[in-house]
């Protein structure tokens, strides 16, 4: 079946500085993935929709210029957590949409993870 | 503001019992519906989705949709401690938007 690898699982950063989290399509092109926020005992919150080769679609709220997203290939997309705040501290969760093949499970794969803390 | 309402629980139900899990819509133009299961600070897995009015089924699991009432359910036979978890309805608003809009979760508790 389709996998979404994600790394990395667990990061720990100093306040201000940036952190990048990749999300790889392992076995399946994806021209959209999508990126999600978690808070404790929250939802998945989708944060940005990630296109290939062009930018990517914010939803309201998310501010594009701290959230960098990067779709530069069909089986990756990086999201850049810029000047990283104790706020900003997370899940992050990536998910890829396989087009090609929607039987199993409409296309919805999610990558494991990243668990952010700033300190 | 398209949103997913669900009990947050904690949702308690004896062990080999029928758990019920329930899910209404904002958005009367959704397009499909899925319920995924999530353990603490993993990922969220796929239980079922469903997109059609009635039921489906698939082992142990039953996923209801209503869109007249916008209502979507998901039914656990014989529930097992194992499916202790929190159980996610989301749902795909269709009309070019892809992405996928969670509702908070319901924590479902199986008692031994």
């Amino acid at each position: 079946g389709a996998v979404v690898s994600q790394h990395p699982s667990r990061v720990i950063c100093k306040s201000g500085t940036s952190v990048k989290i990749e999300c790889r399509s392992l076995d399946f092109q994806a021209t959209t993935m999508f990126w999600y926020r978690q808070f404790p005992k929250q939802s998945l919150m989708l944060m940005a929709t990630s296109n290939e080769g062009s930018k990517a679609t914010y939803e309201q709220g998310v501010e594009k210029d701290k959230f960098l997203i990067n779709h530069a290939s069909l089986t990756l997309s990086t999201l850049t957590v810029t000047s990283a705040h104790p706020e900003d501290s997370s899940f992050y969760i990536c998910s890829a949409r396989n087009y090609a093949s929607t039987g199993t499970n409409y296309g919805y794969t999610f990558g494991s993870g990243t668990r952010l803390t700033v300190v | 503001q398209k949103e997913v309402e669900q009990n947050s629980g904690p949702l308690s139900v004896p062990e080999g019992a029928i758990a019920s899990l329930n899910c209404t819509y904002s958005d009367r133009g959704s397009q499909s519906f899925f319920w995924y299961r999530q353990y603490s600070g993993k990922s969220p897995e796929l239980i079922m989705f469903i997109y059609s009015n009635g039921d489906k089924e698939d082992g142990r699991f039953t996923a209801q949709l209503n869109k007249a009432s916008q209502y979507v359910s998901l039914l656990i036979r014989d529930s097992q401690p194992s499916d202790s978890a929190t159980y996610l309805c989301a749902v795909n608003p269709g009309g070019g938007a892809d992405g996928l809009t969670f509702g908070k979760g319901t924590h479902l508790i199986i008692q031994p």
